[in-house]
């Protein structure tokens, strides 16, 4: 991948436990987003976390950001079959565009 | 609420043949991203409008080009299509002064035979 690296690449999680997805990336960044992939289909937009941030909450999710060590991690809680997805971070590098760079992915796999 | 519309939604061609993938951005969106998923990998920025001009360029071949109309949609030309372009291909949009989320399309499933 261009900017981060994922880990796990795949998980395998029995409906009801935590979920987590850690990602590393190579720059200084401006800010580290989470998106959702269902197979094959749009990338919808989870949580963005700035880098002047370390952690952020939504819902059942819950990001950390530690730009010492160039790495985020995404915990989903109380996972659910639906949760089933491919989850990319992506990164924002601050220039003018805003383009993202997107991490390889880790495919979550929760089963009921 | 009006999301991104890209279309076709799915596109068959034969090699060396042209294509072009259509962008129509969420209302009062005057940013347009376009980026590429190849098959079982991440997703690639390959350029990017506003105000129709290009702001960043990324991995994009010389065989496409592309370009933002006055209404704000974009437009991807793809010429001589290599197997290799197989690819999904998100449009993504965004309003210039809240460009930190880019709002993305459902995508446009390009198979070159």
């Amino acid at each position: 991948s261009q900017q981060g690296e994922e880990d796990p690449q795949a998980l395998s999680i029995q409906e009801g436990e935590n979920a987590t997805m850690n990602c590393s990336y190579k720059t200084s960044i401006n800010n580290l987003q989470w998106y959702r992939q269902n197979s094959g289909r749009g990338l919808v937009h989870l949580i963005l976390i700035r880098s002047n941030e370390r952690e952020k909450h939504s819902g059942r999710l819950r990001v950390t950001l530690d730009t010492s060590k160039k790495s985020s991690s995404l915990l989903i809680t109380a996972s659910r079959a639906a949760d089933t997805a491919s989850y990319f971070c992506a990164t924002a590098l601050g220039d003018s565009s805003y383009k993202l760079i997107f991490g390889s992915g880790t495919r979550l796999l929760v089963r009921p | 609420a009006a999301g991104v519309i890209q279309s076709p939604r799915h596109l068959i061609k034969e090699k060396r043949e042209t294509a072009t993938l259509k962008c129509y951005p969420i209302p009062r969106h005057d940013t347009v991203y376009w980026y590429q998923q190849g098959p079982g990998q991440d997703p690639q920025f390959l350029i990017s409008f506003y105000e129709k001009m290009q702001s960043d360029k990324g991995s994009i071949p010389d065989r496409f080009s592309a370009q933002q109309f006055s209404d704000y949609h974009s437009e991807l030309n793809m010429s001589s299509l290599e197997l290799g372009d197989s690819a999904l291909y998100f449009c993504a949009s965004s309003p210039w002064d809240l460009r930190e989320t880019q709002y993305f399309g459902p995508g446009t499933r390009l198979l070159v035979l």
